[in-house]
């Protein structure tokens, strides 16, 4: 069974700082893995789909890497701005094709 | 730019109603999903369909059902409310696929009093 673990659940981030989090799984059983954003009042909106070990996608100031030999992907954001604020959830992608979802981790963008 | 519009942001019901969540996609996606969002958790998938009139159960149905008759079209129906199905509830689309986004609504916050 896919279990999706996400760290920190919540992050404060002054702005124009740079900052990361994770997106940890057991098992590398799946075949993707997604980053969404997830601002207030708004629906979450897909950033990365990623598939291979060693994988790196970037968006502007946002970027993701996959290690799938030892269970985790990275979400980096650089230079924090004031918009970043949001819930960034990881989802892998299983062998139904559903989406396992984590938890999320809440970002804080202090001015 | 795809939509994804789910009928209602709020409602408020009362233990025992039949509720109805409506949601349209307008990018010809063949899977539609429904979730419920609580705090602290996951997203949870209800149900899904990957064409008309197919459905499948997700981690969470019950007392949930749904209905696709048409393609851009997914329903979920609460039978009978409970005050345990007060949630955020988020309904999303996207093509066929393993590494295909999911598009979503803006969801609906269903409060049951």
């Amino acid at each position: 069974i896919l279990n999706v673990e996400q760290s920190p659940q919540s992050l404060h981030v002054q702005e124009g700082d740079s900052t990361n989090f994770t997106c940890s799984f057991p098992s590398s059983n799946f075949y993707a893995l997604h980053w969404y954003r997830w601002e207030t009042a708004k629906s979450p909106e897909a950033l990365f789909v990623m598939t291979l070990n060693g994988d790196e996608k970037k968006k502007g100031r946002i970027s993701a890497t996959l290690n799938t030999k030892e269970g985790y992907s990275y979400l980096y954001i650089k230079g924090s701005q004031p918009e970043d604020s949001a819930t960034y959830l990881c989802a892998l992608t299983d062998s139904n094709y559903q989406l396992i979802w984590g938890a999320g981790t809440k970002l804080i963008i202090k001015p | 730019d795809v939509k994804v519009t789910q009928s209602s942001r709020y409602l408020v019901k009362r233990t025992g109603e039949k509720v109805f969540l409506e949601c349209v996609q307008d990018m010809d996606h063949e899977n539609m999903f429904w979730y419920r969002q609580d705090p602290g958790l996951g997203l949870r998938l209800i149900y899904f369909s990957y064409d008309v009139k197919m459905k499948e159960k997700g981690d969470i149905p019950e007392g949930y059902s749904v209905s696709r008759e048409k393609k851009e079209r997914f329903s979920l129906i609460l039978e009978s409310t409970s005050t345990n199905q007060t949630s955020m509830y988020l309904c999303a689309s996207s093509h066929l696929g393993s590494n295909q986004p999911q598009h979503f609504g803006d969801g609906t916050r269903l409060s049951i009093l």
